[in-house]
Order: C-alpha cells, then sequence, then structure tokens
C-alpha cells in the first residue's frame, strides 16, 4: 500500500542552525501539508501546498520556515534558524485531487525534530 | 484555538466491548470529519470519515456517528481488540476552506484491557 515517507526519523540540532526535513508523498497524490505536534500537544497545520506553490500557512509559518517541492517526488520543510520552541513532531500529509468533499490526507511517521 | 475537542483523554475497556470516543467541535463551517488512529513513534493513521449530508458511516468494527445540531461526533468501535489500544483523534475541515487543512483534537488515549 502506497506510504508517505519522511526521513530523518529523529534530527538533533543546535539552535540557530538551518534544518531540511524531508518527504516524499504518495505519488499520484497533488495536495502536500506539513503539520507539528509539540509534546503534549494538539496536531497543528502549518502549510498546504498546490501546484507548486504554498496555497495556505498558519500563523506559525513565519518567514522561518519554507517548503519546496524540488522535483517530481520530495517535499520539503526548512526551518532557517532553529529555536529551541521549534521542537516538536513534524507530519508530512498528502491528498488526492478531487472532490474537496473528501478530504483524506494520509500522514507520514513523522521527524522529531529536537532543538539543543 | 478550540473548534474541535475531545474532552476525554483516556478510555479503557475491555476487550469485546464497545468503545465510545467523543468529539465536539464549535465552527458551524466544518463540514468534513475524520478520525486517525495513532500508534507511538508513527503518524497519524486514517480509520474512518463522515460527510455532514450524512449522519452515520459504518466501516466493520468502526462507526461515526454525526449530530450537527448539537455539533458532536462519535466513534464507535465494537468489538475493541487489544490492537485497539492507541491515540485517536478527532479531525475536521470546511469546503470553504478549499485547501482542506484539519484542525484536530486533543485525542483520547484508548487502552484495551484482555
Amino acid at each position: 500500500e502506497p506510504e508517505v515517507t519522511q526521513t530523518p526519523s529523529h534530527q538533533v540540532t543546535q539552535m540557530g542552525q538551518e534544518v531540511i526535513l524531508r518527504c516524499v508523498p504518495i505519488s499520484n497524490h497533488l495536495y502536500f501539508y506539513w503539520y507539528r505536534q509539540i509534546l503534549g500537544q494538539k496536531v497543528e497545520f502549518l502549510v498546504s501546498f498546490y501546484n507548486n506553490e504554498i496555497s495556505e500557512k498558519s500563523e506559525i509559518f513565519d518567514d522561518q520556515f519554507s517548503v519546496e517541492r524540488p522535483d517530481g517526488s520530495n517535499f520539503t520543510l526548512k526551518i532557517r534558524s532553529t529555536k529551541l520552541e521549534d521542537s516538536a513532531m513534524y507530519f508530512c500529509a498528502s491528498k488526492k485531487a478531487g472532490s474537496l468533499a473528501k478530504n483524506i490526507q494520509y500522514f507520514g511517521a513523522g521527524t522529531r525534530l529536537s532543538v539543543l | 484555538d478550540q473548534q474541535v475537542k475531545q474532552n476525554s483523554p483516556s478510555l479503557s475497556v475491555q476487550e469485546g466491548r464497545i468503545s465510545i470516543l467523543n468529539c465536539d467541535y464549535t465552527n458551524s463551517m466544518f463540514d468534513y470529519f475524520l478520525w486517525y488512529k495513532k500508534y507511538p513513534a508513527e503518524g497519524p493513521t486514517f480509520l474512518i470519515s463522515i460527510s455532514s449530508i450524512k449522519d452515520k458511516n459504518e466501516d466493520g468494527r468502526f462507526t461515526v456517528f454525526l449530530n450537527k445540531s448539537a455539533k458532536h461526533l462519535s466513534l464507535h468501535i465494537v468489538p475493541s481488540q487489544p490492537g485497539d489500544s492507541a491515540v485517536y483523534f478527532c479531525a475536521a475541515s470546511a469546503a470553504a476552506d478549499s485547501w482542506g487543512k484539519l484542525q484536530f483534537g486533543a485525542g483520547t488515549q484508548v487502552v484495551v484491557t484482555p
């Protein structure tokens, strides 16, 4: 069964460093998302991406964040200068095109980002 | 932002009995609702969904009920099995939000005991 793949599973970085989290969405999906879950809190929406551009972003997704689909398969989230509060589990999700009446998103296993 | 609420952080149920998980929402624009299951160190796995044009959707042991007037949905698992032990998230979206972002509840930890 096709699945969303995320690498690495755990990323440890120093505060102020840049990190890139990688995702390979399901191959025939056209909508892509990043969510995050800070320990003990809800899963929160960060950004949606469609047709090679950001379609929506949350207040969390400030200038330190960027997303890119550099080729036909990868979808990346970059944090330019990490802060302690960026420590969280980051989930990539994808969805087929089609009716928004059936908004089923499929999630990867996540990348645990630890900022020291 | 408490648009989706799961007020029970945990639920313990005996194997073979029914598990009932509850979810409330405040945003009347929500028209599509999903339940995800999450094991430790894994991502949320889609379980079942329901559109606001329905009040019930069933898939095997899982049934979701939607009460729009009460802005309430519930997930029934019958019979519960040990493998059902996981965190269950309720999520919602609005067609008016054309890019489909999901709003999640805080989750309910289900433990199925033998």
